[in-house]
């Protein structure tokens, strides 16, 4: 089974610094999905970013931006000038789609404070 | 268009109750994701529709949780006999199935509170 792990419960970082937030998983399938999700207080999930396992290239979207190791199964986040909008949590997210079945497995979270 | 919508956002209970909680989908998403999160936990997933099949039950935690989809569209997550540690914050999904990224929408999430 998929399992999906994220070993920092907390994290701050000041204003204008970046921060990077670690994801790792396991599979063993060699085609499948990872995501990042963003909670902020009012608890509203938005997608921040999303890799295809297939792609070599790292995606990017403005200040977000991963670092996707597949042998290690790492998939970290990674946030360039931090904004106090970023404050939130965070999920890592895997999905593999099976016979039309889409289902994701989520991390625990990180809870990500932007420190004015 | 509109986003994926929840009701109520919040509700408060008697232990024992049954309660019921909603969720209207965006409209044409044929997948449909009902999730539980915990105070200061990650989401734990529940039950999973897509379109006609038969949806996908693996998450429930016991016999006294139940979810339908009528018509495809709006979906309803039954407690019943409601207990303290079912107290949390349940989200729901919904996504385009068939596209390759499957971006899943969430609604804003009902907070259930078990007395």
């Amino acid at each position: 089974a998929q399992t999906v792990t994220q070993s920092q419960p907390e994290m701050s970082v000041q204003e204008a610094e970046t921060v990077t937030l670690s994801c790792t998983y396991d599979t063993s399938e060699n085609n499948y999905y990872l995501f990042w999700y963003k909670q902020p207080p009012s608890r509203q999930m938005i997608l921040v970013i999303r890799q295809e396992a297939y792609k070599q290239q790292n995606a990017t979207e403005n200040r977000f931006s991963v670092n996707f190791q597949k042998a290690a199964k790492s998939f970290s986040l990674k946030i360039s000038d931090s904004q106090l909008g970023d404050t939130a949590m965070y999920f890592c997210a895997f999905m593999k789609p099976y016979s039309g079945t889409y289902k994701y497995i989520f991390g625990t979270g990180t809870r990500l404070k932007v420190l004015a | 268009g509109a986003g994926v919508s929840q009701s109520p956002s919040n509700k408060v209970t008697e232990k024992g109750k049954d309660v019921e909680l909603r969720c209207d989908p965006i409209s044409g998403h044929t997948a449909l994701y009902w999730y539980r999160q915990s105070l200061g936990q990650g989401l734990e997933f529940l039950i999973y529709f897509q379109g006609n099949s038969a949806p996908d039950k693996s998450g429930l935690p016991s016999d006294r949780f139940s979810a339908e989809r009528t018509g495809g569209s709006v979906s309803t997550l039954t407690i019943q006999r409601t207990q303290q540690e079912d107290s949390a914050v349940y989200l729901c999904a919904s996504s385009i199935s068939g596209s390759d990224y499957n971006e899943q929408f969430f609604g804003p999430g009902t907070r259930l509170t078990v007395l």
